[in-house]
């Protein structure tokens, strides 16, 4: 079974606005950490955000925030005020503790097009 | 380094020959990490180490490939005899340790083409 899901492989938003791209995780740890990294077509997997299983408060950076909802195992990154530079692939991962050894899994990515 | 880096960024080679990727760390990770990206695809986890040991070395796909790292710091991983399914590009993350919180840093990538 896959760890990590994301069911939409490609999104469209106008400029602007706001854009949730979904995550689905599957773990029977009690500790674990969720990843979103944004990758360009330059290729490099860049670091957006982060939330602990533990955290209480949904992690938020700049623009970026993280739906936390731990009994659905959701944990959806939301964009506000989408950039054309805000274009790329998106993808969600997780590291769980001892049981998955923290070796971090990835889903397959959402393609993300924002157009003016 | 202020990131992790990863030569050479580009390699073109022939069906049947060995190649390098280099991969260097940021300073002071103790973990290291190696994926391989097909064109369209998720990252397909190859291997990590912690410090200059590989306790995770289940995502290799033969054993044509290999990797090491010296002095807890720069990696090498090796493809022998090249075959076109190994066309891909091919990331290096670190991350501080290896545990739950720890963010990956990632490098950009060797994208490696065999003809």
């Amino acid at each position: 079974a896959q760890k990590i899901t994301q069911t939409q492989p490609g999104m469209f938003v106008q400029e602007k606005e706001a854009v949730t791209l979904d995550c689905t995780y599957d773990t029977s740890d009690q500790s674990y950490g969720l990843f979103w990294y944004k990758q360009p077509s330059s290729g490099e997997m860049i670091f957006l955000i982060y939330q602990g299983s533990y955290d209480e408060q949904n992690a938020t950076e700049g623009r970026y925030s993280l739906n936390f909802q731990k009994a659905r195992k959701s944990a959806n990154l939301v964009i506000s005020a989408s950039q054309l530079g805000d274009s790329a692939m998106y993808f969600c991962a997780m590291r769980e503790g001892l049981g998955g050894s923290y070796i971090p899994t990835f889903g397959r990515g959402t393609s993300l097009i924002v157009h003016p | 380094g202020a990131g992790v880096s990863q030569s050479p960024s580009n390699k073109v080679t022939e069906k049947g020959k060995d190649v390098e990727l280099r991969c260097d760390p940021i300073s002071g990770h103790t973990a290291l990490y190696w994926y391989r990206q097909s064109l369209g695809q998720g990252l397909e986890f190859l291997i990590y180490f912690q410090g200059n040991s590989a306790p995770d070395k289940s995502g290799l796909p033969s054993d044509r490939f290999s990797a090491e790292r010296t002095g807890g710091s720069v990696s090498t991983l090796t493809i022998q005899r090249t075959q076109q399914e190994d066309s891909a590009v091919y990331l290096c993350a670190s991350s501080l340790w290896q545990r739950e919180a720890e963010t990956q840093y990632f490098g950009p990538g060797t994208r490696l083409l065999v003809l």
